[in-house]
């Protein structure tokens, strides 16, 4: 199937700076997804993004986090200020109808 | 919301031997049913799902049954291989939405040659 690419592979920042995680399609797809995976642990639904809009975001989505797509191609998840427990593996994933496929991720490490 | 549970937790066969994952889903308005499989380092890769207008797919060594009486689906793999070891997780998605995917905790296969 059709990938993504995401970007930084890892990223290492301080407690309390801004981050921006990219995803970038290689097809022009209409439903994104970020998800998140703290080490060992399960998958988490954070956001839902359709044709340049939010359609369902978890409780885990807070104030802190922001979602776009500035360019109609790269689509950014934003960390306002990063805490300690925000240090997990990040996934984009695109797809329709419930199917998803995933990308390799990129890893967040808060210090 | 949706709650889901894996079982087990850790499975360890040896090559050549079948294997099983069952997944246990409390919505019953789900309706898209996929496994995925994680290897170190990597995101999740789909390998099959099951929508709720049928009750078995297959896919060479890979299948998928689904009981939406008893809430549950389960993964099977036959003739297993090396390259199977990995962690499996279902993934139900949440009845009445568009994407959220409800993962389960996961299940480490480890194949032994």
């Amino acid at each position: 199937e059709p990938e993504v690419t995401q970007t930084p592979s890892h990223q290492v920042t301080q407690m309390g700076q801004e981050v921006i995680l990219r995803c970038v399609p290689i097809s022009n797809h209409l439903y994104f997804y970020w998800y998140r995976q703290i080490l060992g642990q399960k998958v988490e639904f954070l956001v839902s993004f359709y044709n340049n809009e939010i359609s369902e975001k978890s409780e885990i989505f807070d104030d802190q986090f922001s979602v776009e797509r500035p360019d109609g191609s790269n689509f950014t998840l934003k960390i306002r200020s990063t805490k300690l427990e925000d240090s997990a593996m990040y996934f984009c994933a695109w797809g329709t109808s419930g199917t998803q496929y995933f990308g390799p991720g990129t890893r967040l490490t808060v210090l | 919301g949706e709650n889901v549970e894996q079982h087990p937790s850790t499975l360890s066969v040896q090559e050549g031997d079948s294997a099983v994952i069952k997944c246990t889903y409390s919505d019953s308005a789900s309706n898209y049913f996929p496994w995925y499989k994680q290897e170190l380092g990597k995101g999740p890769q789909l390998i099959i799902d099951i929508r709720s207008n049928v009750g078995e797919k297959k896919d060479q060594r890979i299948a998928v049954t689904l009981n939406k009486t008893a809430k549950h689906f389960s993964l099977h793999i036959t003739e297993t291989q090396p390259e199977d070891s990995a962690v499996y997780f279902c993934a139900p998605l949440g009845g009445g939405s568009q994407g959220n995917l409800i993962f389960g905790k996961g299940t480490k296969l480890s194949v032994k040659p």
